[in-house]
């Protein structure tokens, strides 16, 4: 079981807004100051969408945005369109900033 | 253009060993980590571990410290990930990604499907 945990699945309809969380379970996610997001759509490698909790690199739209309270992290995607159906986990780090973690992924059903 | 470009798949039998590769390009190699993630069949993402090129400095996660090595040749600008004994468990796709940090994957290889059957 991961030390960061996921809702397994998430839906919307087209034009709308989702958020997924991220809660850190253990306390061996020293300090859960740094998240990062990543994208994967069925048979791809994983895209990268969110850095540092709220940081987009370029070309993703801004239609993704981070933020965090405590020991939660959310991912909102607002304004769903279709090409946003894909599996989403969060990563952080663990064991003193020692090496990383992934959430155990979210599944976003665009309805 | 930043690529990292991973070796074929495989098919090994249990107890076999086996060495992917991941080979970058468009970059400076030695300068940035190169993470393993793996991915089971039809399962999530799991941090496997990162290296520096540079100095060969490796971090692994502990679940898989001493089941897997990490390696890098920075004069070919490759990174390497091997099993001495594999097992059925080991059977997923393996990513690399050029890491702006152990969390940070900014670019991804197209995956290494390790196929272990007897």
């Amino acid at each position: 079981q991961s030390a960061l945990t996921q809702p397994p699945s998430a839906s919307g309809s087209p034009g709308q807004s989702v958020t997924i969380s991220c809660t850190a379970t253990s306390s061996d996610v020293g300090g859960f100051k740094y998240v990062s997001w990543y994208q994967q759509h069925p048979g791809n490698a994983p895209r990268l969408i969110i850095f540092e909790v709220t940081k987009r690199p370029s070309g993703v739209p801004d239609r993704f945005s981070g933020s965090k309270s405590g020991d939660t992290a959310s991912l909102t995607v607002s304004g769903l369109q279709a090409e946003d159906e894909a599996d989403y986990y969060c990563c952080s780090y663990a064991g003193s900033n020692n090496f990383g973690v992934f959430g155990g992924g979210t599944k976003l059903t665009v309805l | 253009e930043v690529q990292l470009v991973q070796s074929g798949a495989e098919v090994k039998k249990p107890g076999e060993s086996l060495k992917i590769s991941c080979k970058g390009s468009g970059y400076s190699f030695s300068t940035y980590w190169i993470g393993w993630v793996r991915q089971m069949p039809g399962k999530g993402l799991e941090w496997m571990g990162i290296i520096f090129p540079g100095d060969s400095t490796t971090r692994y996660s502990p679940s898989l410290q001493g089941q897997v090595a990490m390696s890098a040749d920075k004069s070919i600008n490759t990174a390497y990930l091997q099993w001495s004994s594999l097992k059925a468990s080991d059977t997923a796709m393996y990513y690399c990604a050029r890491g702006i940090s152990p969390i940070k994957f900014d670019f991804w290889g197209q995956g290494s499907l390790v196929t272990v059957s007897s």
